[in-house]
């Protein structure tokens, strides 16, 4: 596979069931990140992970949790969501965390649904 | 602090018709600007992006954009729309520090027969 791939596609969970978002990278890259977007809401940067070391937590609830195992690989650990964390998670990587002209390239993102 | 507004949250053209989204920038230092799409039910894919070379970018599917300072503006034109145009578009300026995106709230183009 190329790309950014993500797993699952769609989830649906209840506020107090703990799950996992898994994103992984085949392009080489050493940063990696996670977004959500909502409906009417432009992204919101949410992590950002820079040779597996995390370089940015955007105010996040802890009920997120990311995980970098290596540069390939991201996970998001989720744990007694609420229904207003219902959205689409992006997972994006670049080729470092430096900004400028470096472009993000996304993954298909994974759509949740918290009951 | 780096902002993008994108003006017009839904844009409708004819098929065959001229697209233009508009999108405005602020920021202190020179920018970085893109243009993302996304089609429904999948990711961003990058369109083209500014990085202080030429101020006229051409990006894949016949879409450009022009850098003007003067206006602090990236707006996105193509010449003749397709139906396979139809999707959502977002503009973004990179802070140049941390890899952080700063994306407009993004625009939806329909492309009606």
């Amino acid at each position: 596979e190329t790309g950014v791939t993500q797993t699952p596609r769609h989830l649906v969970m209840g506020m107090t069931n703990k799950k996992s978002l898994k994103c992984e990278q085949h392009l080489g890259h050493n940063a990696m990140y996670w977004y959500k977007q909502s409906a009417k809401k432009p992204l919101e940067l949410m992590f950002v992970y820079n040779f597996k070391e995390q370089t940015e937590n955007n105010s996040v609830p802890s009920r997120f949790s990311p995980e970098c195992p290596n540069s390939s690989h991201l996970f998001l650990h989720l744990h007694t969501l609420q229904p207003e964390d219902s959205a689409l998670y992006l997972c994006a990587s670049s080729q470092e965390a430096g900004g400028g002209p470096d472009t993000q390239y996304f993954g298909p993102g994974t759509r949740l649904t918290v009951l | 602090a780096q902002s993008v507004t994108q003006l017009g949250s839904h844009v409708s053209v004819s098929e065959g018709a001229l697209v233009l989204l508009r999108c405005n920038y602020s920021s202190s230092v020179p920018p970085y600007l893109f243009w993302y799409v996304q089609y429904p039910n999948q990711g961003l894919q990058l369109l083209l992006k500014y990085t202080s070379a030429a101020t006229l970018v051409k990006g894949i599917n016949g879409f450009e954009a022009e850098f003007k300072k003067s206006e602090t503006s990236f707006h996105l034109t193509k010449p003749s729309a397709h139906m396979s145009d139809a999707a959502e578009y977002f503009c973004a300026v990179s802070e140049g520090q941390g890899g952080k995106l700063i994306f407009g709230q993004g625009t939806e183009l329909s492309v009606k027969p």
